[in-house]
């Protein structure tokens, strides 16, 4: 059974402090690793697709590094906002079986306090 | 503004109803997706389609059923609501080229009484 895990599950921070996620996935059969962001009552909408071992992406004040080796992404947000408050999914898609299969995490639900 | 459309945002209907949950895209991606979340718990993936006439079951077992007669339309159906149906069901498509994110629709909140 493939297992996507995200770590924290829940994090409260100050406006400004900066933070990271962690998500831990199966390092055999590697294709790609998705980051999203789930803002409440919205859909959840793409950060990054990442494909290579020591891919980073930035994107703003979000960036995300990628070891496929060991099997593990980080997400960082540097100076945190309000409006960053969401829940970030990370997703795995594996080599091997239906195209269609991205496998989730739980998320990490992140809220920044003014 | 959204690209991939859901209907209804909720939904509280009785047990032995069926109901059909709506899912409607202006981008012509060719793959589309339902998924179902319980609270707390990851996203799983209960249907796919890559394109009309194709249809396929998801990593979770569904009593549910699909349909892609039209490129922008994959509606999700339940012949007979349980309350054990009760979930949020969300829809997605992507591009054909594998690295893409996926769009997602804002969801469907069904609860059967």
């Amino acid at each position: 059974i493939l297992n996507v895990e995200q770590s924290p599950q829940s994090l409260h921070v100050q406006e400004g402090d900066s933070t990271n996620f962690t998500c831990s996935f199966p390092s055999s059969n590697f294709y790609a690793l998705h980051w999203y962001r789930w803002e409440t009552a919205k859909s959840p909408e793409a950060l990054f697709v990442m494909t290579l071992n020591g891919d980073e992406k930035k994107k703003g004040r979000i960036s995300a590094t990628l070891n496929t080796k060991e099997g593990y992404s980080y997400l960082y947000i540097k100076g945190s906002q309000p409006e960053d408050s969401a829940t970030y999914l990370c997703a795995f898609k594996h080599r091997e079986g239906s195209q269609g299969n991205l496998i989730f995490g739980k998320g990490t639900k992140l809220s920044v306090k003014p | 503004e959204a690209d991939i459309y859901q209907t209804p945002r909720y939904l509280v209907i009785g047990t032995g109803k069926k109901i059909t949950l709506e899912c409607s895209q202006t981008m012509g991606h060719d793959k589309m997706y339902w998924y179902q979340q319980d609270p707390g718990m990851e996203l799983h993936l209960i249907h796919y389609s890559y394109g009309v006439n194709s249809t396929e079951k998801g990593d979770l077992s569904s009593e549910s059923t699909v349909s892609r007669i039209r490129t922008e339309h994959f509606p999700l159906t339940l012949e007979s609501a349980r309350p054990s149906h009760t979930s949020q069901y969300l829809c997605a498509s992507s591009e054909d080229r594998g690295n893409y994110g996926y769009t997602f629709g804002s969801g469907t909140r069904l609860t059967v009484v």
